[in-house]
């Protein structure tokens, strides 16, 4: 059974600074990898999604890389704002299968 | 386009009554998912219909939850009865599967959730 964990799963940051978030999963067997943010009480808003054979996907100050046969990925994120403060979920498709397997998520707070 | 509509947003009840969840996906996707997250477990499938069947119902809790999907553009998530254990967020997702060419089956697609309905059984 796949599984997913995400490390760390709180960071405070000051605004400015450049971070990275970890993404882990069990199962390499997978057909791609989403990373998606979540603001408090709201739904799930898909950031970038990397498939199988690719490296790494980016999309203005994000940028996913994802390194199957390890089994891990990160979300980068380059000059973080305030508003960049939210949860973000790693989740994986595998092979076979449309349901996604989510990690725990990563709770960040960017302080002004 | 609207995205996914679910409703109601939010949802109190007492334990035993029942509870139905409802869903609109975005038109012109062929897949719908339901989700549920909870502080303990996460996010977790619950169901999902590919063409309006369902396809994979191994994360449905128990027989007192059921799920339908009557046709492309609407889905209903039931709770009878439901419990204090039931509370929680359930999240509704919609994708347009789209076969990976090479392979059997599977797809590639980005799915996209609605704001999701708050349920709290009292």
């Amino acid at each position: 059974k796949q599984e997913v964990t995400q490390i760390p799963a709180a960071l405070s940051v000051p605004e400015g600074e450049n971070l990275v978030l970890n993404c882990s999963f069990t199962d390499s067997a997978i057909y791609n990898l989403q990373w998606f943010r979540q603001d408090p009480g709201k739904g799930l808003t898909s950031l970038l999604l990397i498939q199988s054979s690719q490296r790494e996907q980016t999309s203005g100050r994000l940028n996913a890389s994802l390194d199957k046969s390890s089994g891990r990925s990160t979300l980068y994120i380059a000059a973080s704002q305030p508003g960049d403060s939210a949860t973000y979920l790693c989740a994986v498709q595998d092979t076979g299968r449309r349901a996604l397997t989510f990690g725990s998520g990563t709770r960040l707070q960017v302080q002004p | 386009d609207a995205g996914v509509i679910q409703s109601p947003r939010h949802e109190v009840t007492e334990m035993g009554q029942e509870v139905t969840l409802r869903c609109k996906p975005i038109s012109g996707h062929n897949s719908l998912f339901w989700y549920r997250q909870t502080m303990m477990r996460g996010l977790e499938l619950l169901i999902y219909f590919n063409n309006n069947v369902p396809i994979d119902d191994s994360g449905m809790p128990e027989d007192r939850f059921s799920a339908k999907m009557p046709n492309a553009s609407f889905s209903t998530l039931k709770i009878q009865p439901s419990e204090p254990r039931d509370s929680a967020v359930y999240f509704c997702a919609s994708s347009s599967a789209r076969p990976r060419s090479g392979l059997a089956g599977g797809s590639t697609d980005t799915q996209y959730f609605g704001p999701g309905t708050r349920l709290t059984v009292l």
